[in-house]
């Protein structure tokens, strides 16, 4: 069965501090691994990965992809109260995590 | 860019009720996606086309049907609505071979009382 699967569910830091959010996947037909940055309304792109080892970067976010242990991890540094969000991973086709939740206090 | 509209922002819908939640997409995809999406439980996959007139269930088909009778139009239909379908419905849409993944519409919430 198809599952993603992200950890932690919920993280709460202070502003300045890095995190780093995980997401590992079992998706039949796996063709990509997604995530994506939700606020108050529909969830909005920020990174793409297919290939193993290659890191995006935006800002102070990046993301890296392992495909032999299938797993992602999104790293935010310098954490502002504006990266509150919950964060989701998806392994495209089709099967998205529960997310994580993180709160970043003043 | 891309745009997936879905018809209503926020609908309050009695029990035993036919829902019907509309999303269209404007740039001739191929392939169109209804989740739902609960506090903890992430997004979940209702149905999925990947063609005019082809459907396919998700993950939590139960109590909801599809149509896509147009390209651009896919139609999420709850037949008799329960407390239970109370809920975000985010619809989204890809080509077949995609760069950036989903394109999401701005979600409905739906109440159900």
């Amino acid at each position: 069965e198809d599952k993603v699967v992200q950890s932690p569910l919920s993280l709460v830091v202070h502003e300045g501090d890095t995190v780093t959010l995980n997401c590992s996947y079992e998706v039949t037909n796996f063709r990509s691994l997604l995530w994506y940055k939700q606020e108050k309304k529909a969830p909005t792109f920020l990174f793409m990965l297919t290939s193993s080892g290659i890191e995006k970067k935006s800002g102070r976010l990046s993301s890296i992809l392992d495909k032999k242990e299938l797993f992602s991890i999104l790293n935010i540094t310098a954490t502002q109260t504006g990266d509150s969000a919950i964060y989701l991973c998806a392994g495209f086709p089709m099967r998205f995590g529960a997310g994580t939740r993180l709160t970043v206090k003043p | 860019d891309v745009k997936v509209t879905q018809s209503s922002r926020y609908l309050v819908k009695r029990t035993g009720e036919k829902v019907f939640l509309e999303c269209v997409q404007d740039m001739d995809h191929e392939n169109m996606f209804w989740y739902r999406q609960d506090p903890g439980l992430g997004l979940r996959l209702i149905y999925f086309s990947y063609d005019v007139k082809m459907k396919e269930k998700g993950d939590i088909p139960e109590g909801y049907s599809v149509s896509r009778e147009k390209k651009e139009r896919f139609s999420l239909i709850l037949e008799s609505a329960s407390t239970n379908q109370t809920s975000m419905y985010l619809c989204a849409s890809t080509p077949p071979r995609t760069g950036t993944g989903y394109t999401f519409g701005s979600g409905t919430r739906l109440t159900v009382v």
